[in-house]
């Protein structure tokens, strides 16, 4: 089976500017979450679908939002970029009937600079 | 809130046994991660623990204990490939949502 696909892998923006990221889960998988890793951070966890619906939303501002489609692919959006969203998106897939964390696999991910 | 505590950093040499430990405090709790992550690259999902005990898998192995919160990553034989960062995470009570730990860097030497 392909692994979890994420486009862009790299992304330059400017502040204010608004940015899309793509995620294509492994074949099969229902269950799509998003994080973000900084150095300062570390691994947080913004938030997970299934189903295209929203299951839980980690700690973050109204400008990170997202989507998950019928075919379990899910885009995340955030708006007005901020310096400080600069980071490394990671989005993971989940089986469907399993608890998230006990088989997680990890997209590559997406390194965005905000200058 | 859910908040988890591992070493920064750990050093060993090739050949030798290593224990992360990570030590939890949540909400709610489902069940205990393992994750290792080379630099540059995306997180890799190495054991689950949902119940007290140890789980093995080859030379890995995880060991959780609930009623103290407390669990730990045992890698044995040590390898240079072994160099990475290791998470550890815990799964809230719906199942949904992963919190991680800071991360443990271990440096593997000859």
């Amino acid at each position: 089976k392909a692994g979890v696909t994420q486009t862009p892998r790299y992304l330059i923006k400017t502040r204010g500017q608004q940015v899309t990221l793509s995620c294509s889960p492994i074949s099969g998988h229902r269950s799509v979450s998003w994080y973000q890793q900084t150095p300062g951070q570390g691994l947080q966890f913004l938030f997970e679908y299934f189903s295209e619906t929203q299951r839980n939303k980690g700690n973050f501002p109204g400008r990170f939002s997202g989507r998950q489609f019928s075919n379990s692919r899910s885009e995340m959006n955030v708006s007005t970029l901020e310096l400080g969203d600069s980071a490394l998106y990671l989005c993971a897939s989940s089986p469907s009937l399993r608890q998230v964390g006990e088989t997680q696999y990890f997209g590559p991910g997406t390194r965005l600079l905000v200058l | 809130g859910q908040s988890l505590e591992q070493p920064s950093e750990v050093t060993a040499v090739e050949g030798a046994i290593v224990q992360i430990n990570c030590t939890y405090q949540t909400s709610g709790f489902y069940g205990l991660s393992w994750y290792q992550q080379h630099d540059g690259g995306a997180p890799t999902f190495l054991s689950y623990n949902a119940l007290d005990g140890l789980e093995e898998t080859g030379r890995f192995s995880s060991f959780l204990s609930r009623s103290d919160s407390y669990g730990y990553l045992l890698l044995q034989e040590l390898q240079m490939k072994d160099s990475a960062s290791y998470f550890c995470a815990v799964t809230n009570n719906a199942g949904n949502m992963l919190t991680f730990g800071g991360g443990t860097r271990l440096m593997v030497k000859p």
